[in-house]
């Protein structure tokens, strides 16, 4: 059964850079035709897509976000990570990992991790 | 880009209700929209796909409909377990995604 575990720190400072890792088990990063991507929910508002990476590494970001988006791929650990940098405090968000199974929406999610952005 | 609108953004209904809500695009997105259900502290869990196909295991009170520009998820008749936030999800330039701004379904 697949499984995504987002981990990272659950607190940054502004201007820093945000960074968290999906880990993936129960399947292969590489085995999939499919895009693994991160979405984010501010507290009390609704989801937005981050950007979205394929096993070979070509990505896809969500334009708002593309200056201070980063993922990568290491197929080799089975992990996908995001890098976001400048934050402020409209950062300040659950953060989830997610892959879709070739319904070409998400099918498998992470259980989320709040990140948060203070001084 | 192609924009979401999702209304109401908020409803307040009675368990045995049927319940209503809207998705328009501001372009044709033929049939390349889902819906989910979110419920406090959970990841959201797919309900349909191709804007009217139920995801196995969901129960047969909900159900989608619509095509193009203006799409539908309907609830029969709303059930105790069924208060929770839902979101429709377009993916007609995957693999990028644009959700709609939700509808919080509470208790009347």
């Amino acid at each position: 059964q697949l499984q995504l575990q987002e981990s990272g720190p659950g607190l940054v400072k502004p201007s820093e850079t945000l960074s968290l890792t999906c880990t993936v088990s129960g399947y292969s990063i590489s085995s999939s035709s499919y895009h693994w991507a991160w979405i984010r929910q501010p507290p009390g508002k609704g989801l937005e897509w981050i950007g979205s990476i394929y096993h070979s590494g070509s990505t896809y970001y969500n334009p708002s976000l593309k200056s201070r988006v980063t993922i990568s791929v290491d197929t080799s650990k089975d992990q996908f990570s995001l890098r976001l940098t400048s934050v402020t405090a409209a950062d300040t968000a659950v953060y989830y990992c997610a892959h879709d199974y070739g319904g070409n929406l998400p099918d498998y999610w992470g259980q989320g991790t709040l990140v948060t952005v203070s001084s | 880009d192609i924009q979401m609108t999702q209304s109401p953004s908020s409803l307040s209904a009675s368990v045995g209700d049927r319940v209503t809500i809207t998705c328009r695009t501001s372009q044709d997105i033929g049939s390349e929209l889902g819906w989910y259900q979110q419920k406090p502290g959970k990841a959201p869990k797919r309900l349909i796909y191709a804007a009217f196909s139920l995801q196995s295991g969901v129960p047969s009170r909900f159900s989608g409909s619509g095509s193009g520009t203006e799409f539908t998820l309907t609830i029969s008749s709303l059930q105790p377990e069924d208060f929770a936030t839902y979101y429709c999800l377009h993916h007609k330039n995957y693999p990028t995604w644009t959700f709609g701004q939700g509808t919080k379904v509470e208790i009347k």
